[in-house]
């Protein structure tokens, strides 16, 4: 959907290396979310922040982290204590809790892989 | 966390063909939404449910929500070469803050 940007479309990952997911949106939402999309498995959330300055684990955050210092912004940085990283990454956004609409607007999906 | 299963995980119709796939909770869901992601692409909402036995057609889309709030379907009449894709259901449990849980997906594959 327009209005969340995610890059790159493509990452390599090497050994020990930390690598950062880019995700943006000019739609105003306040909460965000990372999902991990490995084939057959769905979609698993990695990181949600219903508001800036605060976010929270989801089922799969070993190995990642995440900041939200603007309402615009949720990078994801895969560090190189994920040992399985090769996955399909999206960023999704929506309107959040107080305004009663539940909908998720996601990004185009980064793929990274392991060198 | 909150399990939402979704069968079944493909199903291969000839065009023409009708399709459904099922979305099922042990625990009642506050509301259901469905998604649909082309291969290659990201998800796009498809609607949500909210109400007890609540039924919503989208052309030849036909979606249910359950009496009980425990489960939900999604019913395409006469598919097409364009519906091809993986449906999913998303949910969080009646009364928890919105945390969406999806379910794995039923992959739609169309035969011309």
């Amino acid at each position: 959907d327009g209005g969340i940007t995610q890059s790159p479309k493509y990452l390599f990952r090497k050994e020990g290396q930390n690598v950062t997911l880019s995700c943006e949106q000019n739609l105003n939402h306040d909460a965000m979310y990372w999902y991990r999309q490995d084939p057959g498995q769905g979609l698993r959330l990695i990181y949600y922040s219903q508001i800036v300055n605060d976010f929270q684990k989801g089922d799969i955050a070993e190995g990642y982290s995440v900041s939200r210092e603007k309402k615009e912004s949720f990078p994801l940085t895969v560090t190189s204590a994920q040992k399985n990283p090769t996955a399909f990454y999206l960023c999704a956004s929506s309107p959040g809790g107080a305004s009663g609409i539940e909908k998720l607007f996601f990004g185009s999906g980064t793929q990274l892989s392991v060198l | 966390g909150q399990q939402v299963m979704q069968i079944p995980q493909y199903q291969h119709v000839q065009e023409g063909e009708d399709f459904t796939t099922y979305c099922n909770s042990s625990t009642t869901l506050s509301n259901i939404q469905w998604y649909k992601q082309r291969p290659g692409g990201h998800p796009v909402f498809l609607i949500q449910l909210v109400k007890s036995g609540e039924v919503k057609k989208q052309k030849r889309l036909t979606f249910q929500f359950g009496e009980a709030k425990k489960n939900s379907s999604l019913h395409i009449t006469a598919t097409q070469t364009t519906d091809v894709g993986t449906y999913f259901c998303a949910s969080r449990q009646s009364g928890g803050s919105y945390i969406p849980t999806f379910g794995r997906g039923t992959s739609l594959i169309v035969h011309p």
